[in-house]
């Protein structure tokens, strides 16, 4: 059975905190997102990784950066939280980027107070 | 104009009945077309994958593409409870656009 993890399904933090959030897949995938969803705006992609150590930007990379070390790992970092990015993060991985089936992780509720 | 164009409802049927979900598109270069299910609290999955145009069966649930319209059907017979989720609609390729999702409600 596939599997997308997320480390935390909920977390609050502070204005100005730098927050990591990390997301693992069992899948041997090459390519793995991050996401946010809010209501009425669907999931917006953050960035994206095709490779180990490779990195693109999403539509909507501003006040978030990535880390990919190792191929199962992908880590989405806020430098800086602010109000303005209290959502829910969604991961996803896939064998192929864009056309294939995306497996997403059940999410992190973040909340910036 | 958003690239896709999705009603958020909220839907609310009966059980048994037949639902029609709809996205709508602008970009003429999307080939791949998907339907993710997403209950509460839990990350999508994918329900439905569609290359091109025409018709896609899957028990209960059929997916349709019109290219020329540039709009996406997705049809659920035989509405149960357990189908009360929300669903989004995503194509592709090059990029993946995601509609913004319609909640739905099948009340028994």
């Amino acid at each position: 059975d596939v599997k997308v993890t997320q480390s935390s399904r909920y977390l609050v933090k502070r204005t100005g905190e730098k927050v990591f959030l990390e997301c693992v897949q069992d899948m041997d995938h090459e390519n793995m997102f991050w996401y946010r969803q809010d209501p009425g705006l669907g999931l917006r992609l953050i960035y994206f990784s095709y490779d180990v150590k490779m990195k693109e930007k999403g539509d909507i990379p501003e006040g978030y950066s990535v880390s990919r070390e190792k191929k199962e790992r992908f880590s989405l970092i806020l430098e800086s939280a602010s109000t303005n990015q209290t959502s829910m993060y969604l991961c996803a991985s896939s064998l192929i980027p864009f056309t294939d089936t995306q497996y997403f992780g059940p999410g992190t509720r973040l909340t910036v107070l | 104009q958003k690239e896709v164009e999705q009603d958020p409802g909220p839907l609310s049927v009966p059980e048994g009945a037949i639902v029609s979900l709809n996205c709508t598109y602008s970009n003429s270069a999307f080939q791949y077309f998907m339907w993710y299910r997403q209950y509460s609290r839990k990350g999508p999955e994918l329900l439905m994958y569609t290359y091109s145009s025409g018709n896609k069966e899957d028990g209960r649930f059929t997916a349709q593409v019109d290219k020329s319209s540039k709009y996406i059907s997705l049809f659920i017979r035989d509405s149960q409870p357990s189908d009360s989720a929300t669903y989004l609609c995503a194509m592709g390729p090059s990029d993946m656009r995601f509609g913004a999702g319609t909640r739905l409600t099948v009340k028994p």
